[in-house]
């Protein structure tokens, strides 16, 4: 089981530049999640993914777009990378809970940098 | 509104001595509380969570938390810690039902002295 896997795990554009961000899970999990974190601010989310075709914003959306391609895999797109936007984008997934369990699973984390 | 406020944004303690993690959350009804802690260059590890019941809940590596209604707080603790313990801690707030959008708080980074 290799969890939550997020490629790449790296990556530096210029302003403008576009770019997809991909994220997988072999857990058999409904739910996918993409947050980016930022020094002092904690995790943010971005978009969310309660089940297999259904999307929704986040608390920070504005820049970014997502695609849930199948029950596995939910990738997030910039479409024109802004400084702004440089952080760690952290991939979360999360099964259908229960009464008792209820908790997501993180990803490694994606570091991008624009500039 | 759901908040999260960890007061400490970088605490300091020596190795064996106990170690409390403040966290106070804003929510409109009890939520899903939980602790993750994340290592250097890593992702985030949950440490453990609250749902309900019994309001001190323990965790791996040796920490619990307390669930304080009344306060509105859910501090983490461990009664003596390792330097392998040098981490940044998050606090997070998830609603019961739905999609379970977590709110964090802004972390707090533990520096473990020798």
């Amino acid at each position: 089981n290799a969890g939550v896997t997020q490629t790449p795990k790296f990556q530096v554009l210029k302003t403008g530049q576009s770019m997809t961000l991909q994220c997988a899970q072999d857990m058999n999990h409904n739910s996918m999640y993409w947050y980016r974190q930022d020094p002092g601010m904690g995790l943010r989310l971005i978009y969310y993914s309660a089940s297999e075709g259904t999307t929704d914003k986040g608390e920070v959306p504005n820049g970014y777009n997502v695609s849930r391609l199948n029950k596995r895999e939910f990738s997030l797109r910039l479409e024109s990378a802004a400084p702004s936007q440089t952080s760690v984008y952290f991939c979360a997934s999360r099964r259908r809970p229960t009464v008792s369990y209820n908790e997501q699973f993180f990803g490694p984390g994606t570091r991008l940098t624009v500039l | 509104a759901q908040s999260v406020t960890q007061p400490d944004i970088h605490i300091t303690v020596s190795e064996g001595a106990s170690l409390e993690l403040r966290c106070n959350y804003s929510y409109g009804a009890t939520p899903y509380l939980f602790w993750y802690v994340q290592s250097p260059g890593q992702g985030l590890q949950l440490l453990l969570k609250y749902f309900s019941g019994d309001t001190l809940v323990q965790g791996i590596k040796g920490f619990e938390a307390e669930f304080k209604r009344s306060q509105s707080s859910f501090n983490l603790r461990k009664p003596s810690v390792h330097w392998s313990d040098a981490a940044e801690y998050f606090c997070a707030v998830g609603a019961k039902q739905g999609a379970q959008k977590l709110v964090f708080g802004q972390g707090t980074r533990l520096t473990i002295n020798p």
